[in-house]
């Protein structure tokens, strides 16, 4: 069964921290794996997307990792802000021409002053 | 300009109501989406349009029924609203057919509460 599973499930880092998400994935066959970020109240944004042949990608303060043969994924944020304070979802497409994307269930991220 | 676009944000109505959400984006895309996020903040697809086509139909009762009348809109039809149906529904587009990654953009939500 094609699942995500992230980890943890909630986080509390003071301002100007780093701090990192975790993603396991079993979605087969793999297409790409992207991070997106919920604000309370809002659609998803994406923050990166990784091919199989990628295994890092950066955007801004955000540095996303892939390791495709164990099947792992990793957010990496820097130098925390407290606009970072959200839900952070990570995603997998499996090869197909539908579109169809597995959520993880999100870790919420909560950044103190 | 708003890429996705939904309304109402918020609909509040009685249990065996009929309702409706629609769903506009204006990128292009082929491929619109509706997705279903509960409680626990897990996103759901609930069903997919192509061209107007029905590409991905999840299990849904059948009171959920989308409708498409062009590409650029999907709307979301419900029949005799139920508690469970309480949640924030998100619509979403991309472009599939002829883009590598397929990057879904997601509108703002509608906070459904059913009483």
């Amino acid at each position: 069964k094609n699942q995500v599973e992230q980890s943890p499930q909630s986080l509390i880092i003071l301002e100007g921290k780093n701090c990192t998400l975790q993603c396991n994935y079993t979605v087969s066959p793999f297409s790409n794996l992207r991070w997106y970020k919920q604000d309370t109240g809002r659609g998803p944004v994406s923050l990166t997307i990784m091919t199989f042949s990628e295994n890092t990608k950066s955007n801004g303060r955000y540095t996303a990792t892939l390791d495709a043969d164990t099947k792992q994924s990793s957010l990496h944020i820097t130098a925390s802000q407290l606009s970072d304070s959200a839900s952070y979802i990570c995603v997998v497409s499996a090869k197909n021409n539908t579109g169809k994307l597995i959520f993880g269930q999100g870790t919420t991220l909560q950044v103190k002053p | 300009d708003t890429a996705v676009s939904q309304t109402p944000k918020y609909l509040v109505t009685q249990m065996g109501n009929d309702k409706s959400i629609k769903c506009e984006q204006n990128l292009g895309h082929d491929t619109m989406y509706w997705y279903k996020q509960d409680s626990k903040k897990f996103l759901k697809i609930m069903f997919s349009y192509n061209n107007k086509e029905l590409i991905i139909n999840e299990t849904v009762p059948n009171r959920f029924s989308p409708k498409s009348p062009d590409k650029a809109h999907l709307n979301l039809h419900i029949n005799s609203l139920e508690l469970g149906d309480s949640a924030v529904y998100f619509c979403a587009s991309s472009q599939v057919r002829t883009s590598g990654n397929g990057e879904q953009y997601f509108g703002p939500g509608t906070r459904l509460t059913v009483t």
